[in-house]
C-alpha cells in the first residue's frame, strides 16, 4: 500500500521563477494537505484541499497556489519565487474531509538561488 | 492563541535513559495532539497521538502525559536506543474545525548516545 508520494524530489530555481510541486495521496484518502517546513523548524499550513476545492488558507500570500484533480492528487504552485521561499514543501494526506490522522510524504526540497 | 510552544530545542541522552520532550498549548479549542518523528531527508511520521479526555496513552516505549488544566502534554520514550535519534515535533489541532490543520511545534533534535 503506498504512502504519499511526492515529486519531484529536489528543485533548484531562481528568483522570479515559477514552480510546480506534485503530490499523491495515500490510497483511501481523499484530503490533501500543504505545509512548508523551513530549515530547523517546524511545518506550516499553507492549505488545504478537499471535494477540489480549497478549503483554508494558511498565512501565505496569493504567490503560492494548489489544486486537487479528480483523483485526489494535488499540485502546489508558488509564482514569483523569492529567496525565503527555499524550505521543504510536505504534502500530507488523510480521510473523510480531514479527519485525523494526517500521514506525510517525505516532502521536496526547494532551493532558490 | 495559535501557538504550540515546544521544549528542549535539543536533548542528549545515554542509552536506556529516559528522555521528556514537552508542549503546551494556549488555544483549548485543540482536541487533538499528536507527536511526529522526522530523521533526516525524510517527511514527519506520526509516532502517538493523544485526545484530552484521557491523561495518557502508551505504544510501545513511547508514552504521552497529557495536562488539560495545565494546557500541557509530553513525550516520554523509555529505554532510548540510538535509532531514536531524530527530531520531535509536537502538534495539535482542532479536530472539528474547517480543515483540522496541524499546529505544530518548534522541534526537538535528540541524540541518543551508544
Amino acid at each position: 500500500d503506498a504512502g504519499v508520494t511526492q515529486s519531484p524530489t529536489h528543485l533548484i530555481k531562481t528568483r522570479g521563477q515559477q514552480v510546480t510541486l506534485r503530490c499523491s495521496p495515500k490510497s483511501g484518502h481523499d484530503t490533501v494537505s500543504w505545509y512548508q517546513q523551513a530549515l530547523g523548524q517546524g511545518p506550516q499550513f499553507i492549505f488545504q484541499y478537499y471535494e477540489e476545492e480549497e478549503r483554508q488558507r494558511g498565512n501565505f500570500p496569493d504567490r503560492f497556489s494548489g489544486h486537487q484533480f479528480p483523483n485526489y492528487s494535488s499540485e502546489l504552485n508558488v509564482n514569483a519565487l523569492l529567496l525565503g521561499d527555499s524550505a521543504l514543501y510536505l504534502c500530507a494526506s488523510s480521510s473523510r474531509g480531514g479527519n485525523q490522522p494526517q500521514h506525510f510524504g517525505d516532502g521536496t526540497r526547494l532551493s532558490i538561488l | 492563541q495559535q501557538q504550540v510552544k515546544q521544549s528542549p530545542q535539543s536533548l542528549i541522552v545515554q542509552k536506556g535513559g529516559i528522555p521528556i520532550i514537552n508542549c503546551a498549548y494556549e488555544n483549548t479549542a485543540f482536541d487533538y495532539f499528536p507527536w511526529y518523528q522526522q530523521f533526516p531527508g525524510k517527511g514527519p511520521a506520526l509516532l502517538i497521538a493523544i485526545r484530552p479526555d484521557v491523561s495518557e496513552k502508551k505504544e510501545g516505549r513511547f508514552t504521552i502525559s497529557f495536562n488539560k488544566s495545565a494546557k500541557q502534554f509530553s513525550l516520554h520514550i523509555m529505554d532510548s536506543q540510538p535509532g531514536d535519534s531524530a527530531t520531535y515535533f509536537c502538534a495539535a489541532t482542532r479536530e472539528g474545525g474547517a480543515t483540522n490543520k496541524l499546529i505544530f511545534g518548534t522541534g526537538t533534535l535528540l541524540a541518543v548516545q551508544p
